[in-house]
């Protein structure tokens, strides 16, 4: 079976601290793909990354950076300097590659609170 | 622009009374999806739909029915809703037959509450 664990479930920060959202993914599939989505309080799904198992350059994209290691089955997003824009729930997500009907895998959440 | 748009975006109803969530999407995707996110649990999978000839069930289908008769709408119907139905649910699309790995695309929600 296949299983996206986000085990904080809040994380309270001030502005300017970096911090790590933890996801830990199980799956037999070879090839997959894990995503993070946001959902700011407005409550849209917004997609931020996509990433396949072949693939574990890790990867920086202004303040976000994701650190993908097959070895722990771990797909870990930081945010350096944060703002309290970023305050949002936070998904990773889990894509296997012989999903029946495309299904997405999601953890439970992790909800990020930046104060000023 | 491109988007998914879902409506309404809230709804309060009483147990029994049949309602429709519409969905739309601009993109030419053949893959449509819904998800419902409760508390705890995240986003689960209701039904999907690889194109309009393919329709069926994912992780949580009970109580819920849907039709893809033209590519662009996939409208989510509640036969009679029950307090349980009560929740946040999403339509997602991706370009192609929803194969592992497309980037799926979600609507803005819509917060159903049923008494």
């Amino acid at each position: 079976a296949q299983k996206v664990t986000q085990a904080q479930t809040e994380i309270s920060v001030v502005e300017k601290e970096d911090v790590t959202l933890d996801c830990v993914y199980e799956t037999r599939d070879t090839t997959y793909y894990l995503f993070w989505y946001k959902q700011p309080p407005s409550g849209e799904l917004v997609f931020l990354i996509r990433r396949n198992s072949f693939d574990e350059q890790n990867e920086i994209s202004g303040r976000y950076s994701w650190n993908f290691q097959k070895s722990t089955s771990s797909f870990n997003f930081t945010i350096t300097a944060s703002q309290v824009v970023d305050s949002a729930v936070y998904f990773c997500a889990l894509s296997g590659y012989y999903n029946q009907g495309g299904k997405l895998i999601f953890g439970q959440g992790t909800e990020l609170s930046v104060k000023p | 622009e491109a988007q998914v748009t879902q409506n309404p975006r809230y709804l309060i109803t009483v147990t029994g009374k049949k309602l429709t969530v519409t969905c739309s999407q601009n993109m030419n995707h053949e893959y449509m999806s819904w998800y419902r996110q409760d508390p705890g649990l995240g986003l689960r999978q209701i039904y999907y739909s690889m194109n309009v000839e393919v329709t069926d069930k994912g992780d949580v289908p009970e109580g819920y029915k849907v039709s893809r008769k033209e590519k662009r709408n996939f409208p989510l119907i509640l036969e009679s809703p029950s307090p349980n139905q009560t929740s946040l649910y999403f339509c997602a699309s991706s370009l192609f037959g929803g194969g592992a790995g497309e980037t799926q695309y979600f609507g803005p929600g819509t917060r159903l509450l049923v008494l």
